[in-house]
């Protein structure tokens, strides 16, 4: 069966360090990997996604990047973090099946910048 | 570009009572629909997923509908019980990519 791990589970971090958060899957191979953000009172957002190695796509401007040095790993990173970049980050996994994409998510990483 | 609103945002029932969620959409072209659960602190747990092709998905006390020309999905929990207690977010989903509602916050209450 498939997992999605993702690490750490809670980081404090302060204002313009960087930042660095691993989201690992097993079980599947050639996955489509998604890093989404959930910021208090907001809904969840498409922050990037990928279809490979090396592949990667931004949905929204921001002080994030993100890198898939690996088929099953996705970092997502920060050079130097900012007050709006504490929240919630969600790692997502799909696969195309027959008709669908459906998505797996991991348990996520508060991310609070002090 | 796809809005996604879900309402009501908050919802609080005694246990048994059914509870209908609504999910509204401003574009109908969409590959599927997703229903997710959220405890707090939580990732997300998948339902239910509707294609676009179909009108409904059952999973127990679960049962979701769409209705693309509308632009509207309910789920359905039948006889809620206290752990039922969590929000739930539907996502569309063009092409791989989702875009979620605020999502409904319930509280089923012994």
């Amino acid at each position: 069966s498939q997992t999605i791990h993702q690490w750490p589970a809670t980081l404090v971090q302060p204002v313009g360090s960087p930042l660095s958060l691993e989201c690992t899957v097993e079980g599947t191979s050639n996955p489509n990997l998604y890093w989404y953000r959930q910021a208090a009172g907001r809904g969840l957002q498409l922050l990037f996604y990928s279809i490979g190695i090396d592949q990667i796509s931004s949905e929204v401007p921001q002080n994030l990047s993100a890198s898939r040095p690996q088929d099953r790993q996705f970092i997502l990173s920060s050079k130097k973090l900012l007050l709006s970049d504490s929240g919630f980050y969600l790692c997502a996994w799909s696969v195309r099946g027959l008709t669908s994409y459906e998505q797996y998510f991991g348990p996520g990483t508060r991310l609070t910048v002090t | 570009k796809q809005e996604v609103t879900q309402i009501p945002a908050a919802l609080s029932v005694p246990e048994g009572e059914n509870l209908v969620l609504n999910c509204s959409f401003t574009d109908s072209a969409i590959y599927n629909l997703q229903w997710f659960r959220q405890d707090p602190g939580k990732g997300l747990t998948s339902l239910l997923l509707i294609q676009s092709s179909q009108r409904e998905q059952t999973s127990g006390r679960l049962n979701a509908s769409l209705d693309k020309s509308s632009g509207r999905s309910t789920l359905y929990i039948a006889a809620s019980q206290p752990g039922d207690s969590a929000t739930y977010l539907c996502a569309l989903d063009s092409w791989g990519k989702l875009q979620f509602g605020a999502g409904t916050q319930v509280v089923v209450t012994p």
